[in-house]
């Protein structure tokens, strides 16, 4: 079974850095994209960006771009999100995902999600 | 960016009902969509993928159509488990994007 554990969120003041980690488990985590997502309390799904299986190809969203760094160990079998320069409009829920089976940019299946609030 | 519209939202619909959720996307992207399914306090789930394919496990009430810039979601026959939001999601190109949700409720 695949599980996906996400760790690292918290409260943090504007301006400040989080780095969230994802634990994943019950697949070869090499053979997959991974993503991290998030969802703004009360609001809709926002995918902030992307690595690839081996870790050379990355894509991240206009609003984080510049200011985040996605990661990933294939020897720990973990995905990193490493924020820098948050704001306010960084609080959100943040979910590790897996690329799917069939396309990498599927998302399947998701972790439970760590929350970040960014606020003074 | 590819701008992803669902419509209607909320829906009222009643346990046995037939729901249909429409998302239009702002420009055409072939069979590149996803729905997905949450529920309060749930992290999303995958039920359609390619516009019509049926994720495994998914029930077969739940099916998809579409290509290009029109898609649906179909719910035959609603049962007390699916009210919850659903989400497109289009993954012809960067950044993916997703719909702003359509909650169904019941009446």
């Amino acid at each position: 079974e695949v599980q996906l554990v996400e760790s690292g969120g918290g409260v943090v003041q504007p301006g400040g850095s989080l780095r969230l980690s994802c634990a994943a488990s019950g697949f070869t985590f090499v053979d997959y994209a991974m993503h991290w997502v998030r969802q703004s309390p009360g609001k809709g799904l926002e995918w902030v960006s992307l690595i690839g299986g081996d870790g050379g190809a990355t894509y991240y969203a206009d609003s984080v771009r510049g200011r985040f760094t996605i990661s990933r160990d294939i020897s720990k079998n973990s995905l990193f999100l490493q924020m820098n320069s948050l704001t306010t409009e960084d609080s959100a829920l943040y979910y590790c995902v897996k690329g799917s089976d069939f396309s990498n940019y599927w998302f399947d299946p998701w972790g439970q999600g760590t929350l970040v609030i960014v606020s003074a | 960016d590819i701008q992803m519209t669902q419509s209607p939202s909320p829906v009222s619909a009643s346990v046995g009902d037939r729901v249909t959720i429409t998302c239009r996307a702002s420009q055409g992207i072939s069979n590149y969509l996803a729905w997905y399914q949450q529920k309060p306090g749930k992290a999303p789930k995958l039920l359609i993928y390619a516009a019509s394919s049926l994720q495994s496990g998914v029930p077969s009430r739940f099916s998809g159509s579409g290509s290009g810039t029109h898609f649906t979601l179909t719910i035959t026959g609603l049962q007390p488990e699916d009210f919850a939001t659903y989400y497109c999601q289009q993954a012809n190109s960067f950044p993916l994007t997703f719909g702003g949700g359509t909650k169904v409720e019941i009446k």
